[in-house]
């Protein structure tokens, strides 16, 4: 069980498609967080929110556009999204932005474009 | 950018054997954290080493980190079926920084 809920579980899209990814968080953090775990690639950082503020955003195609309405609720908007997207997205949080604070993930969304 | 490397990429071990990741940082890491990933799961935070040359242990698990703070690895003594899935080992260069590198990971088989 994660105090880090994701929505949905299984996405599959066309590339002319725009579908949201949304993420809840139980724990009181302050920090959420996107990543992309794809087979060929490490986990990737994708965006960062302190308290609502985006503080990072690691050159991602506008393709993917973050919102983060308030500190327990984060959602990934997607349009126009490629194949090559097609990946493990997960939502994670911690007590702080900063790299010392334990990331609790989410179960995560995967995606498939086709 | 920082770069961290994880060896082996895969490792199949007969149940009861013993089991060993390293993980390697092109810069000097302020703190390095272990994750697990059960098969179809999310990655579970294991571990954080923060100390020069510190040594941590769960039950069956060792953990260091080098003296240099470029490096660590996780140890398994007599590896169970539980025990299967994919280990990373994330590092951060600065503690303000928000950013975890994150390793490629070993992924660990255990043969009954």
């Amino acid at each position: 069980e994660t105090g880090v809920t994701q929505t949905p579980r299984h996405l599959v899209m066309g590339m002319t498609n725009k579908k949201s990814l949304k993420c809840e968080q139980h724990l009181g953090h302050n920090a959420m967080y996107w990543y992309k775990q794809s087979a060929k690639k490490p986990l990737e950082l994708m965006f960062v929110y302190s308290l609502e503020e985006r503080v990072e955003n690691n050159s991602v195609p506008s393709r993917f556009s973050p919102e983060c309405p308030n500190s327990s609720h984060l959602f990934l908007h997607l349009h126009t999204l490629q194949p090559e997207d097609s990946a493990l997205y997960l939502c994670a949080s911690s007590k702080g932005p900063g790299s010392g604070n334990t990331i609790y993930f989410g179960e995560g969304s995967w995606l498939t474009v086709v | 950018g920082q770069q961290v490397m994880q060896i082996p990429q895969y490792q199949h071990v007969q149940e009861g054997e013993d089991f060993t990741t390293y993980c390697n940082s092109s810069t000097t890491l302020s703190n390095i954290q272990w994750y697990k990933q059960r098969p179809g799961g999310h990655p579970v935070f294991l571990i954080q080493l923060v100390k020069s040359g510190e040594v941590k242990k769960q039950k069956r698990l060792t953990f260091q980190f080098g003296e240099a703070k470029k490096n660590s690895s996780l140890h398994i003594t007599a590896t169970q079926t539980t025990d299967v899935g994919t280990y990373f080992c994330a590092g951060s260069a600065g503690a303000g920084s928000y950013q975890l590198t994150f390793g490629k990971g070993t992924k660990l088989s255990v043969i009954p």
